[in-house]
């Protein structure tokens, strides 16, 4: 049974860095062909992709981001990561991470979600 | 970066209805969209990869078709646990990008 869950700090202040961290079960990132990516969700609105990590430690990265993101990973935990740098009010939003697979390139499994606000 | 268009916005449907969802994508993706389905309060979930697979534990009443630019999603006989936003998703090129979404609401 594959699962997902993200942590995070919840509010944070404009100008500092988002630590989020996706603790998953029922597969291994160090298995071929196994991903997970994450993935955000402004309010009412729709989902915007992050970045994703492989199990070779390929990554990739949203160039509209790409110099505030970085993701990594803890193979032996289960446990992938992404820091968002220098963050406003726009990057509040509910972020999730997800499984995906290179065969299907589609992210079959999700967490639930963890919301982060920025606010003064 | 592909720009997927999704349509149309909002729909209603009465109960039994066939409804039709379409995404237009800026360029080819060789079959390479997903369909997602997000329930109020909930995290998106797998309809359909490839255009046209069907996830397991998906009902059958959902199916995917297309090609090229053009793909749809079908649901044939809406029910009540298939109110929802639905989003569209291509993995052809990164980023993989979303469409806008679909809200579905039962008329």
């Amino acid at each position: 049974q594959v699962t997902l869950k993200e942590s995070g700090p919840g509010i944070l202040q404009p100008s500092q860095t988002l630590s989020l961290t996706c603790t998953f079960s029922g597969f291994s990132l160090s298995t071929y062909g196994m991903g997970v990516g994450w993935i955000r969700q402004p309010s009412g609105k729709g989902l915007e992709w992050l970045a994703n990590i492989w199990w070779d430690d390929d990554k990739y990265y949203n160039p509209s981001l790409k110099n505030r993101l970085t993701i990594s990973k803890d193979t032996s935990n289960n446990q992938a990561f992404l820091k968002i740098t220098n963050v406003d009010t726009a990057d509040t939003a509910t972020y999730y991470c997800a499984r995906m697979v290179l065969i299907t390139t589609s992210f079959d499994y999700w967490g639930q979600g963890v919301m982060v606000t920025v606010s003064s | 970066d592909i720009q997927m268009t999704q349509s149309p916005a909002s729909l209603s449907a009465s109960l039994g209805e066939t409804v039709s969802i379409e995404c237009l994508a800026s360029e080819g993706i060789s079959n390479d969209l997903a369909w997602y389905q997000q329930k109020s309060g909930k995290s998106p979930q797998l309809l359909i990869y490839a255009a046209s697979r069907l996830q397991d534990g998906v009902p059958s009443r959902f199916s995917g078709s297309g090609s090229g630019t053009r793909y749809s999603l079908k649901i044939s006989g809406m029910q009540p646990e298939d109110e929802a936003d639905y989003f569209c998703q291509q993995s052809y090129k990164y980023p993989p990008t979303f469409g806008s979404g679909t809200k579905l609401e039962i008329k």
